[in-house]
């Protein structure tokens, strides 16, 4: 079956970076996107980006661009999301969630994208 | 960007009653790509609808959605004291993603 199992929770000083893993297993990990979403204490859930997990190319939300960087191993079927220049404010969960499937890489399952997603990583920024 | 909010912010019903919550987009968009899911507590979000009204594996038939505009509406025809919790709906469809507020649904 489908699983995604993100790394354990950080704690980093303002400034630092953080990269969280999220590894792969029940499915071929370059045959389909993989998004990131995090979720401060208390509130919403927020898009930062995806990864084309075959090519590498990443589209990062506005917000975040030249803080996060989107990257993946495929050998050992595992995505990563470094997000550098930490604040307070970046202190949330962070997701994974397996987006849809790549065309041409894997053949049609019908799985709709954010179908899976890791248990979150908690990363607390804090002096 | 696409805006999506939610209303509204938070409702209380009681077992059995009808929930019907909103999400509006800030523009016309021609994808079908919406959808909604369900948060507990402690928990990742659980995909109940994708591509506007289908919904995911397992999710039971009293979560219903549809279009109409640039308004979409999830309803819950009958609530299961398992509902209570916090909808979101995001769009897919155009760059950047993006999430509406949410709706919390409680228990009255």
């Amino acid at each position: 079956q489908v699983q995604l199992v993100q790394s354990g929770a950080e704690v980093k000083k303002p400034g630092a970076s953080v990269k969280v893993s999220c590894k792969a297993s029940g499915y071929t990990l370059n045959g389909y996107y993989m998004h990131w979403v995090r979720q401060a204490p208390g509130q919403g859930l927020e898009y930062m980006g995806y990864m084309h997990s075959q090519s590498g190319d990443t589209q990062i939300a506005q917000k975040f661009q030249g803080r996060v960087t989107m990257t993946r191993d495929t050998s050992i079927s595992t995505a990563y999301m470094e997000l550098s220049r930490l604040r307070s404010d970046d202190t949330a969960v962070y997701y994974c969630a397996r987006g849809g499937i790549i065309a041409g890489v894997m053949p049609a399952d019908g799985t709709p994208p954010f179908n899976y997603w890791g248990q979150g990583t908690l990363v607390t920024v804090s002096s | 960007e696409i805006v999506l909010t939610q209303s509204p912010g938070s409702l209380s019903l009681s077992p059995g009653e009808r929930a019907t919550l909103s999400c509006r987009a800030s523009q016309t968009f021609t994808s079908t790509s919406l959808a909604w899911f369900q948060q507990k507590p402690g928990q990742a979000p659980r995909l109940l609808i994708y591509a506007t009204s289908n919904r995911a594996t397992a999710i039971p038939d009293r979560f219903s959605a549809s279009r109409s505009g640039t308004d979409f509406t999830l309803t819950i025809s009958s609530l299961e004291p398992e509902d209570f919790a916090v909808y979101y709906c995001l769009q897919y469809g155009i760059s950047p993603f993006t999430f509406g507020p949410g709706t919390k649904v409680a228990i009255k």
